[in-house]
């Protein structure tokens, strides 16, 4: 299972509208509706954003955003702010014998 | 409070082998899936082990045969035994819980340093 493909970074200014892209297969992201994103901050653990697409756990602001087009997912974050400034990564399930594959990965700076 | 606090890395030989532990609280590990993720030095994240609440084990290609995921319900501990251990097993290891009903990733324990260097 090979990761998914991310861009390596994606900057923005204050206030403005970004997105991340995370492409797949039709063994992954293509097949199932079970793509989650996770925010790393430095030297921290990584932080649950989204889920099964377009889900947001109990304290995610709405300024983050996920959707999904055939093999490709994406993650938007709104009116970026400074404390955005991190490591995104997405994840999907995939079944099989190892039924769950990560992006690359994308530094976003602000 | 959902709480994940591994233990036990390290610094091993190559070909060696070790035991990471992670203690749950406010999480029951018997009832939900448990994985393994890790994080090489400057690297992205890479799923490692998966036990779901039935018993059920998955492991990565790069571990399988290697590598043997566990649970202790009477402890609600999570293990992974580590064995042959090579130098690109030198990484950052999260113990990760999520909900028997879903299948995303909900908490993280903060992550133990496995070294594998002569």
């Amino acid at each position: 299972q090979s990761a998914l493909t991310q861009p390596a970074s994606v900057s923005g200014s204050p206030g403005q509208s970004i997105t991340i892209s995370c492409t797949g297969t039709n063994s992954d992201i293509g097949t199932y509706n079970l793509v989650s994103w996770y925010q790393q901050q430095p030297g921290k653990a990584p932080k649950l954003m989204i889920y099964e697409v377009t889900k947001r756990p109990s304290g995610v602001s709405n300024r983050f955003s996920g959707s999904k087009s055939g093999n490709t997912a994406s993650l938007t974050i709104s009116g970026v702010q400074a404390e955005d400034e991190a490591d995104y990564y997405c994840c999907s399930y995939a079944g099989g014998s190892s039924p769950y594959v990560f992006g690359t990965g994308t530094k976003v700076t602000v | 409070e959902v709480q994940l606090v591994e233990s036990g890395g390290g610094l091993i030989q190559p070909g060696g082998s070790v035991r990471l532990s992670c203690a749950a609280s406010g999480f029951t590990v018997s009832s939900n899936y448990m994985s393994w993720v890790r994080q090489a030095p400057g690297k992205g994240l890479e799923w490692v082990s998966l036990i779901y609440s039935g018993g059920s084990t998955y492991y990565a290609d790069s571990v399988k045969g290697r590598f043997t995921i566990s649970r202790d319900n009477s402890k609600n501990t999570l293990y992974l035994q580590m064995n042959r251990l090579r130098a690109e097993d030198t990484a950052v290891y999260y113990c990760v819980g999520g909900y028997s009903y879903g299948y995303q990733h909900n908490y993280w324990g903060q992550g133990t340093l496995v070294t594998v260097s002569s």
